[in-house]
């Protein structure tokens, strides 16, 4: 079973979106709206940001958006401050055999 | 405050065992399905282990099936990870987490380093 698949970085200045992809199969993220989102600073833990693609936690800023098309889900960051710098995650249950829910690769999300 | 903190981790070698515990408090243990999910060094997150409330069901990746152990403790509050013959591959941040309907992780342990190497 491989990873999700999301690109390995993506950047912003200040006050801009960025859009994060998160590709998968219609075994996973095409099979389930279980898709969900992690923030993770250096040294730290995750932290979920969206869950059932498009819900967020209380507490999570509504600058944070999820949304899912076929085997494809993605994360929308608007308004971009220089904390949302961090390594995000996507995840969804899976039907393998091998897992019973697969991460993505990650994305580094530079704010230039 | 709802928190989770794991602890156990270490050195070993290979071939050795460790078992990790992951102390709940601030919530209602026994309702929640429980996960561990590791991350290597440098690497991403990489689903490892499930239980549900009362150990009747539970399910562990491919990576790890007759190697790792995952149980609980209602009464203690405490989920662990039974890790036998242990690999240089199964180093590791070894985090638990709670699952909320749906399978999203809501609260996150600090985490617990895993080494093994000779």
């Amino acid at each position: 079973q491989s990873a999700l698949t999301q690109p390995a970085s993506v950047s912003g200045s200040p006050g801009q979106s960025i859009t994060i992809s998160c590709t998968g199969t219609s075994s996973d993220i095409g099979g389930y709206d279980y898709v969900s989102w992690y923030q993770q600073h250096p040294g730290k833990a995750p932290k979920l940001m969206i869950y059932e693609v498009s819900n967020r936690p209380s507490g999570v800023s509504n600058r944070f958006s999820g949304s899912k098309s076929g085997n494809t889900a993605s994360l929308t960051i608007s308004g971009l401050q220089a904390e949302d710098e961090a390594d995000y995650y996507c995840s969804s249950y899976t039907r393998s055999s091998t897992l019973e829910l697969v991460f993505g690769g990650g994305t580094k999300l530079i704010v230039l | 405050e709802v928190q989770l903190v794991e602890s156990g981790g270490g050195l070993v070698q290979p071939g050795g065992s460790l078992r990790l515990s992951c102390a709940a408090s601030g919530f209602t243990f026994s309702t929640y399905w429980m996960h561990w999910v590791r991350q290597a060094p440098g690497k991403g997150l990489v689903w490892v282990s499930r239980t549900n409330t009362d150990e009747s069901n539970t399910r562990h990746a491919d990576s790890v099936k007759g190697r790792f152990t995952i149980s609980r403790d209602n009464a203690k509050n405490t989920l662990y990870l039974q890790m036998n013959s242990l690999r240089a591959e199964d180093t590791a941040v070894y985090y638990c987490a709670r699952a909320r309907a749906g399978g999203a992780f809501d609260i996150w342990g600090q985490g617990t380093m895993v080494t093994v190497s000779s």
